[in-house]
């Protein structure tokens, strides 16, 4: 079964960090684009970053962009968003989801499989 | 960046009728490549968002035959020949053609 699990989350301090990984099971992770997603509760959907699947292109929002890294190792599938520098307004339900195809220039397109999410407090 | 913006809000629907949702891209999502650039997705109550349609009129795997996609450049529509129960849920627009990619607002379906 093709799969994406979820861990991490947690509440975090405003300034500090959170770690969130995304286990992918039933597909050759290495040859596919990863994103995360991430949604406000009660509000929309808002796409966070993504990653090739060589890990070689990396894309971020400009909400995140040099506070939020994006990474995988390929030999675990596994794929990761190190949250650093967090403020309140990053509290929402993170999804880590699958590309269904390769777009140049992009982390890919058609968000086929979802993980089951996970929750980011970020509060003093 | 891409804005994405839709409409109606709330749908309420009638089973067994159809129903059409609306999505506007501030610029086109047609590539030089002849595709629309253009995805739905629906987020059921409690689950996590599913994809129904890529490249503007692509029925993902598993999506029933009711649901269709269509547009080009800048208008899109999803519609649904006949609502259902299980279709209730909030469904979105995405604009897969740039970086960053952009969701529309939503679109609240209920049944009434």
């Amino acid at each position: 079964e093709v799969q994406l699990l979820q861990s991490g989350g947690g509440l975090g301090q405003p300034g500090g960090s959170l770690r969130l990984s995304c286990v992918a099971s039933g597909f050759i992770f290495k040859t596919y684009d990863m994103n995360w997603v991430r949604q406000i509760p009660g509000k929309g959907l808002e796409w966070v970053s993504g990653i090739t699947g060589s890990g070689g292109g990396t894309y971020y929002a400009a909400p995140v962009q040099g506070r939020f890294n994006i990474s995988r190792d390929n030999t675990k599938n596994t794929f990761f968003l190190q949250m650093n520098n967090l403020r309140a307004d990053d509290t929402a339900v993170y999804y880590c989801a699958k590309s269904k195809f390769h777009f140049s220039e992009t982390s890919g397109y058609a968000f086929d499989v979802w993980g089951q999410g996970a929750v980011v407090t970020v509060s003093s | 960046d891409i804005l994405m913006t839709q409409s109606p809000l709330s749908l309420p629907v009638t089973p067994g009728e159809p129903a059409s949702i609306s999505c506007k891209s501030s610029q086109s999502l047609l590539h030089d490549n002849g595709y629309n650039y253009l995805e739905w997705y629906v987020q059921r109550p409690g689950q996590s968002p599913q994809l129904l349609i890529f490249l503007g009129f692509n029925r993902a795997s598993g999506v029933p035959d009711r649901f269709s996609g269509s547009g080009s450049g800048t208008d899109f529509t999803l519609k649904i020949s006949r609502v259902e129960a299980e279709d209730v849920g909030i469904y979105f627009c995405m604009q897969a053609l740039q970086i960053p990619r952009a969701f529309g607002q939503g679109t609240k379906l209920e049944i009434k």
